[in-house]
């Protein structure tokens, strides 16, 4: 079956400008993970969605991060007035549902900021 | 903040040779651990995980050990091919009670296997 998808898989953006970035989870998937991996470093937990209830937002950086998510269906995940460190690859991963540990990862998007 | 501490940064070994590669973490409240591969230009992928009930598990040439009194544990690949190439993040994660299973990462391992 179809594995978690991402678009853009490349975005390159002015400083300042903002941008949103697009994840399709495996349907069925009722979780739903967004991290940021930095070139050389680990990956960095943003947000998590469960279903209708609220997410978790505490790994957000700034508040220049926000996310949404349709139902148990895509999110996006927005960045305002974009810096040069925001420069990173951005993961998304979807898990069956909360009590699930496995996540499955999509390809990233990998943005640069100039 | 919660820390995964991971290392080497990188290995290379020959084909055929056992690579380790070894993590620690502070926070006895974790209670996953799974390790993911990641190959260039793609998302991680889970490889193997393991719970704190059992000190050891394997999967074909992969193997967890768990030492919890020492919170370490490490990955071993058996008969290491080119193929497994790659790099490798340990992770641990917890129940935060809103049900969250949010990963806390190690920065990687890069594994190259020289034939």
């Amino acid at each position: 079956g179809a594995g978690v998808s991402q678009s853009p898989s490349n975005k390159v953006t002015e400083k300042g400008k903002d941008v949103e970035l697009r994840c399709d989870p495996i349907s069925g998937h009722t979780a739903l993970y967004w991290y940021r991996q930095r070139l050389g470093q680990g990956l960095e937990f943003l947000i998590y969605f469960q279903g209708n209830s609220a997410p978790d937002k505490s790994g957000l950086p700034s508040d220049r991060f926000s996310a949404e998510r349709t139902g148990e269906s895509v999110s996006t995940l927005t960045i305002q007035r974009t810096q040069q460190e925001d420069s990173a690859v951005y993961l998304c991963a979807s898990s069956l549902d909360y009590s699930t540990d496995t996540q499955y990862f999509g390809p990233g998007t990998r943005l640069t900021v100039l | 903040q919660q820390q995964v501490k991971q290392s080497p940064q990188s290995l290379i070994v020959q084909k055929g040779g056992i690579p380790i590669i070894n993590c620690a973490y502070e926070n006895t409240a974790f209670d996953y651990f799974p390790w993911y591969q990641q190959f260039p230009g793609k998302g991680p992928a889970l490889l193997i995980a393991i719970r704190p009930d059992v000190s050891e598990k394997k999967e074909g040439r992969f193997t967890i050990s768990f030492n919890k009194s020492a919170k370490q544990f490490s990955l071993h690949i058996m008969d290491s091919q080119p193929g497994d190439s790659a790099t490798y993040f340990c992770a641990a994660s917890i129940d935060s009670g809103a049900g969250s299973y949010q990963l806390t990462f190690g920065k990687g391992t890069k594994l190259s296997v020289i034939p």
